[in-house]
Order: structure tokens, then sequence, then C-alpha cells
């Protein structure tokens, strides 16, 4: 089965510009997810959708980040205006929504000068 | 708060021998811990979940144990290879919630 899409896999931006990602998950799984991974650390969960709906999103600073997944399949995540601090790799994952791993993409990796 | 966490120095072995790598965790009591593999440059990947219920799991050269009484969980890597350098991760649910992981503990086999 194809896996967890994602694009871009590299992103350059100033500061205060905004960015934009994009994710496809593996056909059928409802659930979908949008981590943030600084360099040397584990993934922190920013948002949680449970088909088009959003599960969890207590980590996510909304005052600078927006997620959408609509029609319950692919999902964008925007940061608007970006800042130094979230140089990072974004990683997209889905699953079942049952007990069980998850499928990650290989993640876009943002930069922030 | 509820913390996982692994340790963070790199663990270097001679290829052959047994890579053993822990988790542990505080102030909560999962239902069950995964174990994912991660690559430079790669998303995580799924290798083990163990159930607070079971005692150990295995899967080819993998074993993952889950002590709930230490609130630790051991994660070894039998005959290890050179193939088997990467970073290692470990990741539980606090309840309903997704998962969180640890920092990874990076793992290096030397030949």
């Amino acid at each position: 089965e194809a896996g967890v899409a994602q694009s871009p896999r590299y992103k350059i931006i100033e500061k205060r510009q905004s960015v934009a990602f994009w994710c496809n998950p593996i056909s059928g799984h409802a659930t979908l997810y949008w981590y943030q991974q600084i360099l040397g650390q584990g993934p922190k969960l920013l948002i949680q959708f449970q088909n088009n709906g959003v599960v969890d999103d207590s980590q996510l600073p909304k005052d600078r980040f927006s997620a959408e997944r609509l029609k319950g399949v692919d999902s964008t995540l925007k940061i608007q205006p970006a800042k130094l601090e979230d140089s990072a790799v974004y990683l997209c994952a889905s699953s079942t929504g049952r007990v069980g791993g998850y499928t990650f993409g290989s993640g876009t990796r943002l930069t922030v000068v | 708060s509820q913390k996982i966490e692994q340790n963070s120095e790199a663990l270097n072995i001679q290829e052959g021998k047994t890579a053993t790598l822990t988790c542990n965790y505080t102030n909560y009591s999962p239902a069950y811990l995964q174990w994912y593999r991660q690559d430079p440059g790669r998303g995580p990947v799924f290798l083990l979940l163990i159930r607070e219920n079971e005692k150990e799991k295995r899967k080819e050269r993998l074993k993952v144990t889950f002590d709930t009484t230490l609130k630790q969980s051991l994660f070894h890597i039998t005959a290890s290879q050179p193939a088997d350098s990467a970073t290692y991760l470990c990741a539980s649910p606090a309840g309903r919630r997704a998962l969180t992981f640890g920092s990874g503990t990076r793992l290096q086999v030397q030949p």
C-alpha cells in the first residue's frame, strides 16, 4: 500500500512569512496527526483529526498555526507568521484509530531564517 | 505532569552484541507502549507494541519488556548489526490521547 505522502520535503522561509504543508494519509485511515520534531527531540503532537473533526489541538499554537482536514482525507498545516523557533521537521502520521502503530510520512524540514 | 523519558546519550555497541534501550514513564499508567525506529531524514517506523498485561513481546531479533512496577520498558536487539544503527523512540498514549514520544536514544553498532 502507498505510504503517507507529504510535501514539500524542504522549505526555507524568512521569519514573519507564511508556509503551508500538505499531507495525504494511508487510504482508509480515519485518524491523522501532525507532529513537530525539533532536532534532537522526539515528535511533539500539534493536532489530531478523526475524519474531518479535530480531536485534540491543545498543543497547537493557535495564534500562528492552523490546520484543516477537509473531506476527511488529506490535510494542510499552515504557519503564519513564522518565527525562528518554528524551525523543525513537521511529520504527518495516520492510523486506523484503533490500538496500533502509526504510519509516518518522511516529513517536511522547515528552516526559518 | 506525565513524562516519558529515554536516555539521551548515544549507545555504542559492537556488532553481534545485544543492545538494550530504556524507556521510563512517570505520573501515569499507559495501557500500552510502542517502539519506533527513526533513520536520519525519515519519519519514525513502528516496530512493536506491548500492552500493560504483557510482560514480554518478541519480533525476530527484537524483544520488548514492560514492567509496570518499575514503570519501565526495555527494548533489546540481539545479534546487533551495523544496519540496526538508528534512533529508537518509545511512545505511549496518555489516556485516550494520541501518542506522546520520548526524546529517543541513538544506537550506533560498530562493525
